[in-house]
């Protein structure tokens, strides 16, 4: 168990919907990050945030949005969704210190499913 | 842009041998690389970090070495058991955008 926890574990939703997957991180740990998983993708970093603020974006589309709360458990929204969304969707936390690439605590992550 | 990249073909070995994989890095080098172990519908597990200054790094069973000439890290995991068989993600550090190589699978048969 890495500490880091994930929900909902699974979602199933329609095209066109909107869903929020939350992720609470490790205890101390002040950095979250959001990845998407495709079979045919792999890992892909979508965003991270430090202490409640946005420090690094990559391939994240302008439907998908993110934030970090005070409590410094996070939240990925993503909107009008598409068939190709589907897939594992990870968050993972790491401790202060290092710029972003230090070691990373990842959850269990949510099964997204479009149909 | 940086990019990791690892032998996209799994990798099958006999339980005792030794496995190598290979994580091979485009342009500057990364001050760390990571790897991460990944099972099936799960989340990664870290395993070990190499500094760019380290040429080796151990852990148990598990070895890392980093060669800045060549521009890559190898990953070796020995006494294999079939306990190992799982995909193996090399992850370059040390910048704002974390990258992740698309993973090796090992498949170890007993």
């Amino acid at each position: 168990d890495s500490g880091v926890t994930q929900t909902p574990k699974h979602l199933i939703t329609a095209t066109g919907q909107r869903v929020t997957l939350r992720c609470s991180p490790r205890s101390g740990d002040l950095s979250v990050y959001w990845y998407q998983q495709s079979l045919d993708q792999g890992l892909q970093f979508l965003i991270q945030y430090y202490n409640g603020e946005e420090r690094a974006k990559g391939n994240i589309l302008e439907r998908f949005s993110a934030q970090q709360f005070p409590d410094l458990h996070s939240e990925l929204n993503l909107s009008s969704l598409e068939l190709g969304d589907s897939a594992l969707y990870f968050c993972a936390s790491s401790a202060p210190g290092l710029a972003g690439g230090d070691t990373q605590y990842f959850g269990p992550g949510t099964r997204l499913t479009v149909l | 842009s940086q990019k990791i990249e690892q032998n996209s073909e799994a990798l099958n070995i006999q339980e005792g041998k030794t496995a190598t994989l290979t994580c091979n890095y485009t342009n500057y080098s990364p001050a760390y690389l990571q790897w991460y172990r990944q099972d099936p519908g799960r989340g990664p597990v870290f395993l070990l970090l190499i500094r760019e200054n380290e040429k080796e790094k151990r852990k148990e069973r598990l070895k890392v070495t980093f060669d800045t000439t060549l521009k890559q890290s190898l990953f070796h995991i020995t006494a294999s058991q079939p306990a190992d068989s799982a995909t193996y993600l090399c992850a370059r550090g040390g910048s704002y955008i974390p990258t992740f190589g698309r993973g090796t699978s090992l498949i170890v048969h007993p």
